[in-house]
């Protein structure tokens, strides 16, 4: 099947900073993409859909200044979690919508924790 | 817009048994339905998918029905094995809006 990266999987960081998650669509172009968060034994959340060239759409709840999301090629979207706080300490998976099927395909994750 | 539920939240069969998770969905425009398996700390992977022309599909181990007009579908694994053990998300889709259920932690025990 498809292949989407994420990177990185694993990150710590210091309370106050800010946080860059790169997802790509490794053998396809994807014109968009999406943002989850997933707590410990709980489903995926769906936080933001990244369609290129266009801002992205937010879930309601998600504060988009916060969680800063840029979908600037038809390969790459990134998630910048600004001013990072411990409790945005999570695991977020991005995925990429096939062209025309719709198929999604889910990056590895990437666990921030926030000290 | 789309309301996912799925059934049971925790489902513990013997090796060899069946396994059936169940969801239902809210939006009758959905017409894409797939199934996920989550292994601890990896990413979803789809093991089957269903679209809504289609009443029943079967890939060895695993079949899928969708009942359009109860709005609702199922998973249905049969001879599981150990390896079977983990979270089981279902997902409804209409235009590119994909919404999952809660997911089922299936645990196979030999």
């Amino acid at each position: 099947g498809a292949v989407v990266s994420q990177h990185p999987s694993r990150v710590i960081c210091k309370s106050g900073t800010s946080v860059k998650i790169e997802c790509r669509s490794l053998d396809f172009q994807a014109t968009t993409m999406f943002w989850y968060r997933q707590f410990p034994k709980q489903s995926l959340m769906l936080m933001a859909t990244s369609n290129e060239g266009s801002k992205a759409t937010y879930e309601q709840g998600v504060e988009k200044d916060k969680f800063l999301i840029n979908h600037a090629s038809l390969t790459l979207s990134t998630l910048t979690v600004t001013s990072a706080h411990p409790e945005d300490s999570s695991f977020y998976i991005c995925s990429a919508s096939f062209p025309r099927s719709g198929e999604l395909f889910f990056g590895e994750g990437s666990r921030l924790t926030v000290l | 817009g789309e309301n996912v539920e799925q059934h049971p939240s925790t489902l513990s069969v013997q090796e060899g048994d069946s396994a059936v998770i169940k969801c239902t969905y809210s939006d009758s425009a959905s017409n894409y339905f797939p199934w996920y398996k989550q292994e601890l700390g990896k990413r979803p992977q789809l093991i089957i998918d269903i679209r809504s022309n289609v009443g029943e599909k079967k890939d060895q181990r695993i079949a899928v029905t969708l009942n359009k007009t109860a709005k609702h579908f199922s998973l249905h694994i049969t001879e599981t094995q150990p390896e079977d053990s983990a979270v089981y998300f279902c997902a409804a889709s209409s235009n590119n809006d994909m919404r999952f259920g809660a997911g089922t932690r299936l645990t196979v025990k030999p």
